[in-house]
């Protein structure tokens, strides 16, 4: 069965400082990774995914995500934190043979990004 | 262009009341799901739609039912409700291409 792993609970970064949320998969063939941001009374926003191709993926908001498949992992990252990132965000995966609904997610990870 | 619709936002059931959350997509989006999200565990999947018809039970369903008669309503019945269903509630839809989910903005449900 497909996994997630996001091994902080919480993440504390100072604005302009660069940012990485952690994020480790297990499914027993290849994955589709995704990245969801959550802000307060809000639903999931997509950020990034990684399917196929380059191991550096760019998504919204200047954020981007390495995939390394001899690590399992798929960190979120930004260069330059925004008190405006501050928000829970979410790993999520699915097995290229499973079906799209079967997205798992991890337990999420609070960024906060102090001034 | 509303994309996911949930209805309602807030709800508080007594012990035993049954009650239908709903989700609505205008994207004609093939796959739906719901899920529930609780501190320190995440979203885990209660039950998904691949098709009108055709519905299927994810990680956590029991206590939950739902059906799908049309492409876009996903219904969430809870058919007993108990305070262990006191959670936030979200609706999702997926396009076949499968690039991402699209999420409605939630259901927060307190069971007494």
């Amino acid at each position: 069965a497909q996994s997630v792993a996001q091994p902080e609970d919480q993440v504390n970064v100072a604005e302009g400082n660069p940012l990485t949320v952690k994020c480790t998969y297990s499914v027993s063939g290849n994955p589709y990774l995704f990245w969801y941001v959550q802000y307060p009374n809000r639903g999931l926003q997509f950020l990034l995914k990684y399917i196929t191709g380059d191991n550096l993926v760019k998504g919204s908001y200047g954020f981007e995500a390495e995939f390394n498949k001899s690590q399992t992992s798929f960190h979120l990252k930004k260069p330059s934190a925004l008190v405006s990132d501050s928000a829970l965000y979410f790993c999520a995966v699915r097995d290229v043979d499973t079906g799209f609904q079967k997205l798992v997610f991890g337990t999420g990870t609070r960024l906060l990004v102090s001034p | 262009n509303a994309g996911v619709t949930q209805t309602p936002k807030f709800q508080v059931l007594k012990t035993g009341q049954s009650m239908t959350l709903q989700c609505a997509q205008d994207m004609n989006h093939e796959y739906m799901s719901w899920y529930r999200q609780d501190p320190g565990m995440g979203l885990r999947l209660i039950h998904y739609s691949v098709g009108a018809g055709i519905t299927d039970q994810g990680e956590v369903p029991n206590g939950y039912n739902v059906s799908r008669s049309t492409t876009e309503d996903f219904p969430l019945r809870l058919l007993s409700a108990a305070p262990s269903q006191t959670s936030v509630y979200f609706c999702a839809s997926i396009p076949s291409s499968g690039t991402e989910a699209f999420f409605g903005q939630g259901t927060r449900l307190t069971v007494v």
